[in-house]
């Protein structure tokens, strides 16, 4: 198994277009998540899934932002009409079991113009 | 909401010394996990160590170890012997029991000096 993938690495859209990245966890791992970063901070959470179903989300997640992970497998993460204020590292985290902790895929970065 | 305290924003080490990065958290919760974070520039978040809430014993991973302090809700982060590849920004993250959200700190970057 090659981690989490994350697609794709860096995206640049503009003001009010929609965009979507996705997220390949490892395959053992039931559970998937999505957070945010901005430049000097740590990451949020967004998003929880447990195998197909979204569990949690935060109030964070506006309503441009759905996330959905299809048949527990991958998910994918997007944005409608987006702002500048969207731009950050996307990170996407999966696991077993939660209390071993997360591994995180390396992020796409979205800059917003 | 929790809140999690990473007092310094930056700290420096010699190669080869000890530093220690300091995290306090609030939680009301006696079930618990803490986990430290490593995020080197442009690369992915490592998990470094964990600890158990409920474990007096502070954990260890090779030169990493943690002083857990739950009265006090501190958790800090040795580091021994510093090598050139620690330098990153590391984040503390408390787990609480019933919850699947990692919740993180500012971070601290860490510089290695040859």
């Amino acid at each position: 198994d090659t981690g989490v993938s994350q697609d794709p690495r860096h995206k640049i859209t503009k003001r009010g277009q929609n965009v979507t990245f996705r997220c390949d966890p490892i395959s053992e791992h039931n559970r998937l998540y999505w957070y945010r970063q901005t430049l000097g901070q740590g990451p949020e959470f967004l998003t929880y899934f447990q195998n197909e179903a979204q569990l949690e989300k935060s109030r964070l997640l506006s309503d441009r932002f759905s996330a959905e992970r299809p048949k527990g497998s991958f998910s994918t993460l997007e944005i409608q009409r987006t702002e500048q204020g969207d731009s950050a590292m996307y990170l996407c985290a999966s696991s077993f079991y939660r209390v071993d902790g997360y591994t995180f895929g390396s992020g796409t970065r979205l800059t917003v113009v | 909401a929790q809140t999690v305290t990473q007092s310094q924003p930056e700290m420096s080490v010699q190669e080869a010394e000890t530093v220690t990065l300091s995290c306090t958290y609030d939680t009301s919760e006696s079930d618990y996990y803490l986990f430290w974070y490593k995020q080197p520039p442009s690369r992915q978040m490592i998990l470094v160590i964990r600890q158990e809430a409920y474990k007096q014993q502070n954990a260890t991973e090779n030169r990493f170890s943690v002083n857990f302090q739950k009265a006090a809700k501190s958790f800090s982060l040795k580091i021994s012997d510093s090598q050139l590849g620690d330098a990153a920004m590391y984040f503390c993250a408390p787990l609480q029991g019933g919850s699947e959200k990692l919740v993180f700190g500012k971070g601290t970057k860490l510089t290695v000096n040859p």
